[in-house]
């Protein structure tokens, strides 16, 4: 069963506007949280991350938001630009070695 | 070059045939992983390990063999292959924190 989910396999956002990526997870004991970024033909590469003592987490237009009690986390991207068009996978974990990702959500960003 | 790489990029292979898909990375990170991704489940970990001669099951390690004999090799073998480990699988590597990965092997079972 799938420790971590990302429930939409698609977002279509407006260069300019703002995407938010959102993902679940169920384990309690998950204690390091990140992002990373796929494009086509290579490799993930890492995007952003959040210790579970914080609630946001900034990096530029990046922004993570954790929800503890709802074992919620979310990306937010502003402003959205055309290089921003990728598959994001959200990755959880009780350590930053052993970590469950989620299915991915590819990111379109219409000019 | 500086950075992790696998190989080969490509693999086509039969069914109960051994494959060794190989590893590599300069930075001396002490953690290497593989995953494997399909889809509609993300990235899956097969195994890890934390140093030199040091492995450990992740989640789907079930058909797979890894060896680390040396710190910037981690090769991955299929002992028999089948036919549902067709996947993209990709290589990683950590001195803690975040993850470097490999630009992928793909990977045919027929």
């Amino acid at each position: 069963d799938q420790q971590v989910k990302q429930n939409s396999p698609s977002l279509s956002v407006q260069e300019g506007r703002i995407s938010i990526l959102n993902c679940d997870y169920t384990n309690s004991m998950f204690d390091y949280f990140l992002w990373y970024k796929k494009y086509p033909a290579e490799g993930p590469t890492f995007l952003i991350s959040i210790s579970s003592i914080k609630d946001k987490n900034e990096d530029g237009r990046f922004t993570v938001f954790l929800n503890k009690s709802a074992k919620h986390l979310s990306l937010h991207i502003v402003p959205s630009q055309p290089g921003d068009s990728a598959v994001y996978f959200c990755a959880a974990g009780p350590n930053d070695y052993k970590l469950s990702f989620g299915a991915g959500t590819t990111v379109t960003v219409r000019a | 070059d500086a950075g992790i790489t696998q190989s080969p990029r490509y693999k086509i292979t039969e069914t109960g045939r051994q494959v060794t898909l190989m590893c590599h990375q300069t930075w001396s990170h002490s953690y290497m992983f593989w995953y494997r991704q399909d889809l509609g489940h993300g990235l899956r970990l097969i195994y890890y390990s934390a140093a030199a001669d040091i492995t450990d099951k992740g989640e789907v390690p079930d058909g797979y063999v890894v060896s680390r004999s040396k710190t910037e090799n981690f090769p991955l073998t299929l002992e028999s292959a089948t036919r549902s480990q067709t996947s993209v699988y990709f290589c990683a590597s950590s001195p803690r924190d975040e993850q470097f990965f490999g630009p992928g092997t793909r990977l045919t079972v027929l």
